[in-house]
């Protein structure tokens, strides 16, 4: 089975500061990598689909971006309710995958 | 709108049975797959399975398979998650959420907690 690893697996950092999170798959796969944003108590937010789409509503600092075995996960200038835990998760046709988690504190 | 809702808060015995539900409104329920994510307590996202109500195909992971059952009934518009004879390990939060095509979960209900505890 396909292994996600996100690293780094906890991260602080500013309000205005770029953030870069990857995740990492065991063998080559498609774009089909989804991040999700989740904040204590709520359900996950997805972010970004087929890599690089941005969800409706979702504001224009997060990005995606990667292809075959390493994505990424931007966050151009971080806010205040950006500070949450981030998951990838990957479908390979048969068998979806979430990363172990990011947690980005303050 | 799309809304997926949730049935209440579950406190079990273990060896005891269990369904959960997922209620689906303001999207074709019948053409949309919808999945089931548990997330164990200070835990990550763990994928349990995804069903088509249309024609009741399902795709299971294999940590979950044969452990629990989902199911859909296509005139409530209601997806579940079944477990036959429970143990404290299923103690979690159980999201179900639609699953599109291009391949990830874009609506997500708000959640059911399992507490399973002798």
């Amino acid at each position: 089975a396909i292994q996600l690893t996100q690293s780094p697996s906890s991260l602080s950092a500013s309000v205005g500061d770029r953030v870069i999170v990857t995740c990492r798959t065991s063998q080559g796969m498609s774009s089909a990598l989804a991040w999700y944003q989740q904040k204590p108590g709520k359900p996950p937010k997805l972010l970004i689909s087929d890599a690089s789409i941005l969800e409706s509503g979702v504001p224009s600092r997060f990005s995606g971006s990667g292809s075959g075995t390493d994505f990424t996960l931007t966050i151009s200038s971080l806010q205040p309710e950006d500070f949450a835990t981030y998951y990838c998760q990957h479908f390979n046709g048969f068998s979806i995958t979430f990363g172990q988690g990011t947690r980005l504190e303050i | 709108e799309v809304q997926l809702v949730q049935s209440g808060a579950e406190v079990k015995k273990p060896g005891e049975s269990l369904k959960i539900s997922c209620m689906g409104s303001g999207y074709s329920f019948i053409t949309s797959w919808i999945g089931w994510v548990r997330q164990m307590p200070g835990k990550g996202l763990e994928w349990v399975g995804i069903i088509h109500p249309g024609d009741s195909d399902t795709l299971y992971s294999p940590s979950f398979q044969g452990q629990v059952t989902i199911s859909a009934d296509k005139s409530m518009n209601t997806a579940s998650l079944q477990w036959s004879s429970l143990k404290a390990s299923d103690t979690a939060i159980y999201y179900c959420a639609t699953w599109k095509v291009s391949g990830s979960f874009d609506y997500w209900g708000q959640g059911t907690l399992v507490t399973v505890s002798s």
